[in-house]
């Protein structure tokens, strides 16, 4: 069983276009994330939501918008997708907390042409 | 200055030698730290975590943290070719959201 899942892990698309990506992880966290990794390799926290909540909101355009219907899934949709989205995405979830550990998702490959 | 800084090497070492990866971080308040690594084209997977000064040992793995240097290290003894990977360093600078602050992560290569 996967603990983290996130669909699709690949996904090329044509600018302007709005995409999701979802997320479901199934360790019994409370505590879900996006985050993403550019092509350097650098991980960068985009949002986290809590038991539903929204409790991280990073610096990010508007065009992403993160959603939660339960503590399970967390899901993304990007509007109007630009070249610059181009990018790994990665799903993870913990039990929040400053020393519990966070547990990804395998990615999700977003190209944008 | 970034707030998790990593040689993003790459750091090549024999095999059967001992590879040595360095993290700084500027956040004083931090309060916990992880080293995950990273396969090529794979996620993240955790490697350990370390809370308090000192070392802390898991099989061939030990994580330094100095606190008053802001500094935390990842020794790999005897590396395997298979260890081969970039290694994040991740920092939880105290907020119980569990947000961590990422490295740029070190490359390292270990040769047969």
């Amino acid at each position: 069983d996967t603990a983290v899942s996130q669909t699709p892990k690949y996904l090329v698309t044509q600018m302007g276009n709005d995409k999701s990506i979802k997320c479901e992880q199934n360790l019994g966290h409370d505590t879900m994330y996006w985050y993403k990794q550019d092509s350097k390799k650098f991980l960068k926290i985009m949002f986290s939501y809590n038991n539903k909540e929204l409790i991280i909101n990073e610096t990010v355009p508007n065009r992403f918008s993160p959603k939660s219907p339960d503590k399970a899934h967390l899901n993304l949709h990007i509007n109007s997708l630009e070249l610059g989205d181009s990018a790994v995405y990665f799903c993870a979830s913990s039990q929040g907390g400053n020393r519990n550990t966070i547990y990804f998702g395998e990615g999700s490959w977003l190209t944008v042409v | 200055q970034k707030e998790v800084e990593q040689n993003s090497g790459p750091l090549s070492v024999p095999e059967g030698a001992i590879a040595s990866l360095n993290c700084t971080y500027s956040d004083r308040g931090s309060q916990s730290f992880f080293w995950y690594r990273q396969y090529s084209g794979k996620s993240p997977e955790l490697i350990m975590f370390i809370y308090s000064n000192g070392d802390k040992e898991d099989g061939r793995f030990t994580a330094q943290l100095n606190k008053a240097s802001q500094y935390v290290s990842l020794l790999i003894r005897d590396s395997q070719p298979s260890d081969s990977a970039t290694y994040l360093c991740a920092v939880n600078n105290g907020g119980n959201t569990g947000k961590l602050i990422f490295g740029q992560g070190t490359t390292l290569q270990v040769k047969p």
